[in-house]
């Protein structure tokens, strides 16, 4: 089955950029998504389609997605986007939706 | 806006059932395919099932195979999820979420708030 992987923690400073990363073989080929989830909140999409945004979500979120990984960057970092972050993919090769486990982001 | 209510959840012994529902509002229910997502407690997300607009194309992830059935009701803007068998690594709070399907690109939007199965004897 496929895997997605994500690094546990991401820590920056207010007004810096954070990377979160999403590894996965040949991810590049697939089309990535990213959802935030704050402490006891349903997630809620930040990025679609490796790099399209939902109508509400703020330009300083953005998504790339090449070889083997996928990343959300999030300029400009704010107090309020302290959240888990989650990738996720469609493996068509059986039919399941697959999600990376998961990057909590710390706004130092 | 478009709402999703999920019910259902609650306590029940290992080797029990369970019934999930899912409300929709705020958008054509049936042109939308539907997909059940589901934490458990402190842990990180995964997808349980997906059903068409129409029911005719379902999925289901292998720890739930032979044991869920999704099912929807397009007349009644709602999605349910039979669970049988229930066994505690089954206990999480299960989220509905209208999934986007384009080209195969399936993603999840929006997500309801949840309702939390636990399964303890």
């Amino acid at each position: 089955s496929y895997v997605l992987t994500q690094p546990p923690s991401v820590s920056v400073a207010p007004g810096q950029t954070a990377r979160i990363t999403c590894g996965g073989n040949n991810i590049g080929s697939k089309s990535v998504h990213w959802y935030q989830q704050k402490p006891g909140q349903a997630p809620v999409l930040v990025v679609y389609d490796d790099s399209d945004r939902p109508s509400g979500i703020p330009e300083r979120f953005s998504g790339s997605n090449s070889g083997n990984t996928a990343t959300l960057t999030i300029s400009r970092v704010e107090a309020g986007d302290e959240a888990d972050y989650y990738c996720q993919v469609w493996d068509s090769s059986s039919d399941h939706a697959v999600f990376g486990g998961g990057t909590q982001l710390t706004v130092l | 806006q478009v709402q999703l209510v999920e019910s259902g959840g609650g306590l029940v012994k290992p080797g029990g059932s369970l019934r999930l529902s899912c409300a929709a509002s705020g958008f054509t229910f049936s042109d939308y395919y539907m997909s059940w997502i589901r934490q458990a407690p402190g842990k990180g997300l995964e997808w349980v099932s997906y059903i068409s607009s129409s029911g005719s194309t379902i999925y289901y992830a292998d720890s739930v195979k032979g044991r869920f059935t999704i099912s929807r009701d397009n007349a009644k803007n709602s999605l349910y999820l039979q669970m049988n068998s229930l066994r505690a690594e089954d206990t999480a709070v299960y989220y509905c979420a209208r999934t986007w399907e384009l080209l195969r690109k399936n993603w999840f939007d929006p997500w309801g708030q949840g309702t939390l199965v636990t399964v303890s004897s």
